[in-house]
Formats: C-alpha cells, sequence, structure tokens
C-alpha cells in the first residue's frame, strides 16, 4: 500500500532553517510529483510547490521562491522540503503529497514551529 | 494565479441532512477541481477529483458537479463522520491553489 512517512516535529528559532523528509513506499516513486502544502494553525492549505522526482525539476510558488529548496533521493525514495530563514509565521504543519491529477497521497504532516 | 473562492465558510447541519457547498474559480479550469475533507489533527483525503469523479473507498453520498468556473459539493444525506472542513482546490495550472475550506458542524 501507499506510504508517505514524514520526519517528525521541530521547533526552531527565527533564522534557522529546517528540513522536512517524506519517506515513500508501495509506488513506483519517480513516477508521480510530490508537492509540498503547509497549513498554519487554524488556517486553510497552501501549496508550496513540487518536484518531479524522476528529473528533480522543481517548481516553487512565487512566495516560497527564496526560501524553500525542494529535493529527492531516489535511492532511498524520499522527497525533501527545506525552508530557509524561518519566521514565526511559518509556524506550521507541513505535509507531502502525491500528485496524480489530485494530491492522492498524503503525508501525516510535520509540525515545525518556530519561536525565539 | 487562479482565486478559488467557496461558500459557505461554516455550516451547521444535522445528520440526515442535504448538505451543498459551492467553489468559484477566478478563471475557467475546466474540470480540473477536486474536492477534499479534512478532519482536526489529520491530513485531508480527497473526495472527488476531476469535478465529478468519486475517489475510491468514498461514499456514493458524495457528488461533485460543476465545469468552468463554478463547482458544488453535495453530502446527500449528511452521516456523523462527514462533519470536517471541505476545500476545493484547482488543478489546472500552478500554482495549485485551495479554496478557503467550509466547515461543516453539528447543529
Amino acid at each position: 500500500q501507499v506510504q508517505l512517512v514524514q520526519s517528525g516535529a521541530e521547533v526552531k528559532k527565527p533564522g534557522a532553517s529546517v528540513k522536512v523528509s517524506c519517506k515513500t513506499s508501495g509506488y513506483t516513486f519517480a513516477g508521480y510529483y510530490m508537492n509540498w502544502v503547509r497549513q498554519a494553525p487554524g488556517q486553510g492549505l497552501e501549496w508550496m510547490g513540487r518536484i518531479n522526482p524522476n528529473s528533480g525539476v522543481t517548481e516553487y510558488a512565487q512566495k516560497f521562491q527564496d526560501r524553500v529548496t525542494m529535493t529527492r533521493d531516489t535511492s532511498i525514495s524520499t522527497a525533501y522540503m527545506e525552508v530557509n530563514s524561518l519566521r514565526s509565521d511559518d509556524t506550521a504543519v507541513y505535509y507531502c503529497a502525491r500528485f496524480e491529477g489530485a494530491f492522492d497521497y498524503w503525508g501525516h504532516g510535520t509540525l515545525v514551529t518556530v519561536s525565539s | 494565479d487562479i482565486q478559488m473562492t467557496q461558500s459557505p465558510s461554516s455550516l451547521s447541519a444535522s445528520v440526515g441532512d442535504r448538505l451543498t457547498i459551492t467553489c468559484r474559480a477566478s478563471q475557467s479550469i475546466r474540470s480540473y477541481l477536486n474536492w477534499y475533507q479534512q478532519k482536526p489533527g489529520k491530513a485531508p483525503k480527497v473526495v472527488i477529483y476531476a469535478a465529478s469523479s468519486l475517489e475510491s473507498g468514498v461514499p456514493s453520498r458524495f457528488s461533485g458537479s460543476g465545469s468552468g468556473t463554478d463547482f458544488t459539493l453535495t453530502i446527500s444525506s449528511l452521516q456523523p463522520e462527514d462533519f470536517a472542513t471541505y476545500y476545493c482546490q484547482q488543478s489546472y495550472s500552478t500554482p495549485f491553489t485551495f479554496g478557503p475550506g467550509t466547515t461543516v458542524d453539528i447543529k
């Protein structure tokens, strides 16, 4: 069965960086775009960007263009998302989500808390 | 970017009620519209994809319709497990965008 297992919760200080992992199983990792979606506390869903695991080509939402890097390691079927220069308003749950016409499988989410 | 709006933002309903949520896109997205259900503390789950296709395993009381800019999600007879927040999302073009959500709670 398809599974997306994310790394654990993180607490970071403003200005720091965080890297979240999304380990996949149960399907051909290179065959589906992996997306990252975040959700601030009590707020809606926000698409951050995506990576083509086959080519490594990325596409980011404009607001994240300068601070977010998405990568992958095909040898271990894992996607990564790094956010730099963290601010308090980056406090959110970060989800990885496979895309096949829709976000059909999601990770369980990783809470990133940014606090001094 | 394509803007997505939803109405209502919240509603109270009873078990057995028929429920309709509306989603509107700022430009035509043809049928590239998906609906997600999210319960507190959980990841979203797709219920309808491509505007009107029922995701595998989702009860048939859920249905979707529309194309172009106007879409609806209907739950024909609300069940206790359906109380949640529902989001529409366009997959016509990147950046993919979500509606602000509709929270369905118990009357």
